[in-house]
């Protein structure tokens, strides 16, 4: 069965840390592209960041560009995001979505909350 | 101006034709086509079509979509309370060098 399955979210206060890990089964993760979209509670949807198949290259939002870093361990079939310098306006659910002929899988979302 | 632009609701009746439609000012939006998703209320989206029109294996053929210049296009015909969900439109934008989303169409069933 073809699965993207998230972990790691949780409640963080401002300028924290939090690194989500998604774990990939069912297809071959280390030729496709990942990505992570977010959703905040209530809105549309905004794409975070992509990263290539061999990890040679990421994308990012201009939101989050400096404080997140997308990567992943092919051999382990895992994408991770690491948020540092967290703010209130972070808070949403991430996804981990692969990109094969546009966002083709999602996982379920784990969701980040950034509150004092 | 950056960003997608679709109707924030959409009301049609039961087994009538629903129509979505994305438009953008910026030409360099949609070097890759534009792809449509389906979400349910409490549901991670779907993936509904791709470059434009092409429709990904297990979907619904009541499922079209399409393209003109600057403006796309979903539309689902006999629509069933099931099809009652948020739908958004994406595509990449090579002046940001990032995918945008549109702000979402909530498709209501009548």
């Amino acid at each position: 069965e073809v699965q993207l399955v998230e972990s790691g979210g949780g409640l963080v206060q401002p300028g924290g840390s939090l690194r989500l890990s998604c774990a990939a089964s069912g297809f071959t993760f280390s030729t496709s592209w990942m990505h992570w979209v977010r959703q905040a509670p209530g809105k549309g949807l905004v794409w975070v960041a992509y990263i290539k198949s061999d990890g040679s290259g990421t994308i990012y939002a201009d939101s989050v560009k400096g404080r997140f870093t997308i990567s992943r361990d092919n051999a382990k079939n895992t994408l991770f995001l690491q948020m540092n310098s967290l703010r209130v306006e972070d808070t949403a659910v991430y996804y981990c979505v692969r990109e094969f002929n546009a966002f083709d899988i999602w996982g379920q979302g784990t969701m980040v909350t950034v509150s004092s | 101006q950056a960003g997608l632009t679709q109707p924030p609701s959409v009301s049609t009746g039961l087994r009538q034709t629903a129509t979505i439609t994305c438009t953008w000012n910026n030409n360099n939006v949609g070097s890759q086509g534009v792809a449509w998703l389906q979400q349910l209320q409490g549901h991670p989206p779907k993936l509904l079509s791709y470059r434009n029109n092409n429709r990904p294996s297990g979907i619904s053929e009541r499922v079209s979509a399409s393209r003109s210049g600057n403006t796309a296009s979903l539309t689902i015909t006999g629509l069933q309370p099931e099809d009652e969900a948020d739908y958004y439109c994406s595509a990449w934008d090579d002046s940001l060098s990032a995918w945008v989303f549109g702000g979402g169409t909530k498709l209501t069933v009548l």
